[in-house]
């Protein structure tokens, strides 16, 4: 079975700033696929970035981007030039690719993160 | 193009009886899974539908269980409530069919308080 750990419960950081949520995850798989998503307190969730394990080049988009270590299993999330919109918890997601297409996703318990004007 | 729907958005049940949620995919998602989201636990897989079957199921009791109809909407049922199931119930519906790993769409969630 899978696991994936955010041992961060909780972040704050400074408008503008740059901040980095760590994830960790623990598989037997070779092919995957790595989420982050985003659950402003409206609760909608968003996905923010995906990974597909098989890339070694790190996701990016726009302010959002990943540092994917693969044999280290660690998946972390950087938000550069934090906004107050980023405020939200955040769920690093594991899915790995099945033949018969089924999805289960696993979740961490989140990284609760505060934007401070 | 409407996003994922969830009804009712908040309910109220005492332990014992039981509750049907309802949830309507983004059209043309055939996959649809069901979370359980408490600020203790996080968001536990419930199951996952698609064409109408359940494809997969994660470690809950049998009083949780679901159905997805032709034109994929699902509903999720519990019965015999027990307070512990007092949760914030996410539906999330994607296009994948295949193996290409895709982005869950979520709805709103459904608020169950459980007395």
């Amino acid at each position: 079975a899978q696991t994936v750990t955010q041992s961060q419960p909780e972040m704050s950081v400074q408008e503008a700033e740059t901040v980095t949520l760590s994830c960790t995850y623990d598989t037997s798989e070779n092919n995957y696929y790595l989420f982050w998503y985003k659950q402003p307190p409206s609760r909608q969730m968003i996905l923010v970035i995906r990974q597909e394990a098989y890339k070694q080049q790190n996701a990016t988009e726009n302010r959002f981007s990943v540092n994917f270590q693969k044999a280290a299993k660690s998946f972390s999330l950087k938000i550069s030039d934090s906004q107050l919109g980023d405020t939200a918890m955040y769920f690093c997601a594991f899915m790995k690719e099945s033949p018969g297409g089924y999805q289960k996703v696993t979740f961490g318990t989140g990284t609760k993160l505060q934007v401070i004007p | 193009k409407a996003g994922v729907t969830q009804t009712p958005r908040y309910l109220i049940k005492t332990r014992g009886q039981q509750v049907t949620l309802s949830c309507s995919p983004i059209s043309g998602h055939r996959s649809v899974s069901w979370y359980q989201q408490t600020p203790g636990q996080g968001l536990q897989f419930l199951f996952e539908y698609f064409s109408e079957t359940q494809r997969n199921k994660g470690n809950f009791p049998g009083r949780f269980s679901g159905r997805q109809f032709s034109n994929s909407r699902s509903e999720m049922n519990v019965s015999t409530l027990e307070l512990g199931d007092s949760a914030l119930y996410l539906c999330a519906s994607s296009l994948t069919t295949g193996t290409s790993g895709g982005e869950l769409f979520f709805g709103e969630g459904s608020r169950l308080t459980v007395l």
